[in-house]
């Protein structure tokens, strides 16, 4: 059971750029959601997902895309990266609602420079 | 808007010293609050997890209270440890499931 799994750990990126952040989990949870981190800030929600087939936008989804073709994956596609995407992303699972009161599980982050 | 404040937001203890970390939010209507562990270069660990009806909830050394009337919450560490060296986030969530996150406190401690 490997919880949730980010991939890249690390990357850089040149502005006009695009990549995708892999995120996978095998919990077979229902909820999945990707944040971002900044310094000084709490965690802000860049998109989440209900179910396999279903997505939604959270706070700060600007420049950013998802998908959701199976339960286990969820990954973050930036479209064109520009320097005010360089952040720690967390990819998050959960089963059933987020604030129901179940355990969130986090990934281990992905840490992304765009210069 | 939903807020949560989170203080200090920084401290330093020394090993095996006691430390309480302060929580104060704005979220309504209120459903959970959560405290969670994030070493440095990792994802955020669940600690504890307290509804409405709970005001104190323990995990080994970490006691968390809740006090919904004033809105605050705050996360004890006893007999503190090098491995409890990290970010402490609290999380408060409201009943339309949406996730209001502090920016954390980070604790040092040293030998």
């Amino acid at each position: 059971n490997a919880g949730v799994t980010q991939t890249p750990k690390f990357q850089v990126l040149k502005t006009g750029q695009s990549m995708t952040l892999q995120c996978a989990q095998d919990m077979n949870h229902e909820y999945m959601s990707w944040y971002r981190q900044d310094p000084g800030m709490g965690l802000r929600l860049i998109h989440y997902s209900v179910g396999a087939g279903i997505t939604d936008q959270g706070e700060v989804p600007n420049g950013y895309n998802v998908s959701r073709s199976t339960t286990e994956d969820f990954p973050l596609r930036l479209l064109s990266a520009a320097p005010s995407q360089t952040s720690v992303y967390f990819c998050a699972s959960t089963r059933g609602q987020v604030g129901s009161g179940n355990t969130i599980y986090f990934g281990e982050g992905s840490w992304l420079t765009v210069v | 808007k939903n807020q949560v404040e989170q203080s200090p937001q920084s401290l330093i203890i020394l090993e095996g010293k006691n430390c309480t970390l302060q929580c104060n939010y704005t979220v309504s209507p209120f459903s959970n609050l959560r405290w969670y562990k994030q070493d440095t270069g990792r994802g955020p660990v669940s600690l504890t997890i307290m509804t409405f009806s709970e005001n104190t909830k323990s995990n080994g050394r970490y006691t968390a209270t809740l006090d919904a009337d004033t809105k605050q919450s705050s996360l004890h560490i006893t007999a503190s440890q090098l491995s409890d060296s990290a970010s402490y986030i609290c999380v408060v969530s409201a009943t339309d499931y949406k996730l209001s996150f502090g920016a954390g406190t980070t604790v040092t401690v040293r030998a």
